[in-house]
């Protein structure tokens, strides 16, 4: 059975950094891209980053750009969001995402991490 | 950016009835155009993909359709559990890109 459980949640101030994590399990990591995307309190989804199977690719959304950084362990099955500069529009639950191609539908999701960016 | 523009934001009805949701991209996505249903506090669930193929285990009262630039997402005979919050996505280009969410909710 596929599992993404994320992890590193919690309350920060405005710029300062959190790293998130997603453990991966019940398939084949490194096969797959990989997606975080997040959601304000009552708001919709918005696509942060993705990365390539093997690492050598990743995009982001520009609100995010040069302060936060996707990458991953395919040895640990893994994948990461570090998060530097945080604002307090950054608050959000951030979920982990399979993806079967680099451009795709969502299928498999995370149960989501809490992020709070707040002095 | 590819935008994603939903309407009704919310939609009123009843147990019963046919219901219909707009999602119009700012340019023409071929048919990359993903439906999801989301309940509180949880993820959101896959429904529809490539405009109009129904996830496994998803009603058949579910229909996607359109292609280009404007889609349609109808519930033929609305049931209580189908009472969420419904998003398009477009995965045609980066960013990708969500549509505001429309929320159905109970007459």
């Amino acid at each position: 059975e596929v599992q993404l459980v994320e992890a590193g949640g919690g309350l920060v101030q405005p710029g300062g950094s959190l790293r998130l994590s997603c453990a991966a399990s019940g398939f084949t990591f490194s096969a797959y891209w990989m997606t975080w995307v997040r959601q304000a309190p009552g708001q919709g989804l918005e696509w942060v980053a993705n990365i390539r199977q093997d690492g050598s690719a990743h995009y982001n959304v520009d609100s995010v750009g040069g302060r936060f950084t996707i990458s991953r362990d395919n040895a640990k099955n893994s994948v990461f969001l570090q998060m530097n500069n945080l604002r307090v529009e950054d608050t959000a639950v951030y979920y982990c995402v399979r993806c079967p191609s680099e451009y795709s539908s969502y299928k498999w999701w995370g149960q989501g991490t809490l992020v709070t960016v707040s002095s | 950016d590819i935008q994603m523009t939903q309407s009704p934001s919310t939609l009123s009805a009843s147990v019963g009835d046919r219901v219909t949701i707009t999602c119009r991209a700012s340019q023409s996505i071929g048919n990359s155009l993903v439906w999801y249903q989301q309940k509180p506090g949880k993820a959101p669930h896959l429904f529809i993909y490539r405009a109009s193929t129904l996830e496994s285990g998803v009603p058949s009262r579910f229909r996607g359709s359109g292609s280009g630039a404007e889609f349609t997402l109808t519930i033929s005979s609305l049931q209580p559990d189908d009472f969420a919050t419904y998003y398009c996505q477009q995965h045609y280009d980066y960013p990708i890109t969500f549509g505001q969410g429309t929320r159905l909710e109970t007459k």
